[in-house]
């Protein structure tokens, strides 16, 4: 069974510019979870995906960082424009998983992302 | 907000020393996960706990969760260098959709 894939694995790029960061999750899985992980600290959700439509997108800086999922598979992260701070591992995960019920994550490697 | 905290923070141990990493939630836990990071990489996966009391291994590894639901403990024996990475702890935040909140890891570091 094919892992969850992000692209690209690294990106730098100079503040105020624009970037986009890629996920294809595990066939079948209704849900796809958007994470950053600052060097030091665990991840933390930015977005999550049941099917195409927005579970929770509360700790998502909506004024620079947009999401979408296409047709309930793939999903693109966009940050626009980027700050010294969004420096980070943005990690994607996907999940059987349905409203309300429990199960394991399947991340991907992350896209290791330098804003210079 | 739901915190977990993780202890301690980085761990050395000498290959074939038994080790433990604790993970301590300020409100009661309804789904604990812990899984794996090596560095530079995604997690893995290892072992979910539900219920107070629950413990479950794999390997070398075992997991508990004690009977008041609040903490967490991860043990492993007699380690080994493939057992070096990021512990990290994950719980379901009862705070609408069961969003998953993680703890900020332990680093373990395993001497050959």
């Amino acid at each position: 069974e094919a892992g969850v894939a992000q692209s690209p694995r690294y990106k730098i790029i100079e503040k105020r510019q624009s970037v986009a960061f890629w996920c294809n999750p595990i066939s079948g899985h209704a849900t796809l979870y958007w994470y950053q992980q600052i060097l030091g600290q665990g991840p933390k959700l930015l977005i999550q995906f049941q099917n195409n439509g927005v579970v929770d997108d509360s700790q998502l800086p909506k004024d620079r960082f947009s999401a979408e999922r296409l047709k309930g598979v793939d999903s693109t992260l966009k940050i626009q424009p980027a700050k010294l701070e969004d420096s980070a591992v943005y990690l994607c995960a996907s999940s059987l998983k349905v409203s309300g019920s429990r199960n394991e994550q399947f991340f991907g490697p992350g896209t290791r992302l330098t804003v210079l | 907000s739901q915190e977990l905290e993780q202890s301690p923070q980085s761990l050395i141990v000498q290959e074939g020393k038994n080790l433990t990493i604790n993970c301590t939630s300020s409100k009661t836990l309804y789904g604990l996960y812990w899984y794996k990071q090596k560095y530079g990489e995604g997690l893995i996966f290892l072992m979910m706990l539900q219920k107070g009391g629950e413990e479950k291994s794999h390997e070398k590894i075992t997991a508990k969760l004690d009977e008041k639901k609040q903490q967490s403990s991860l043990h492993i024996t007699a380690s080994q260098p493939s057992h070096a990475g990021i512990y990290l702890c994950g719980a379901d935040s009862n705070t609408g959709g069961f969003k998953t909140i993680f703890g900020a890891g332990t680093r373990l570091f395993v001497k050959a």
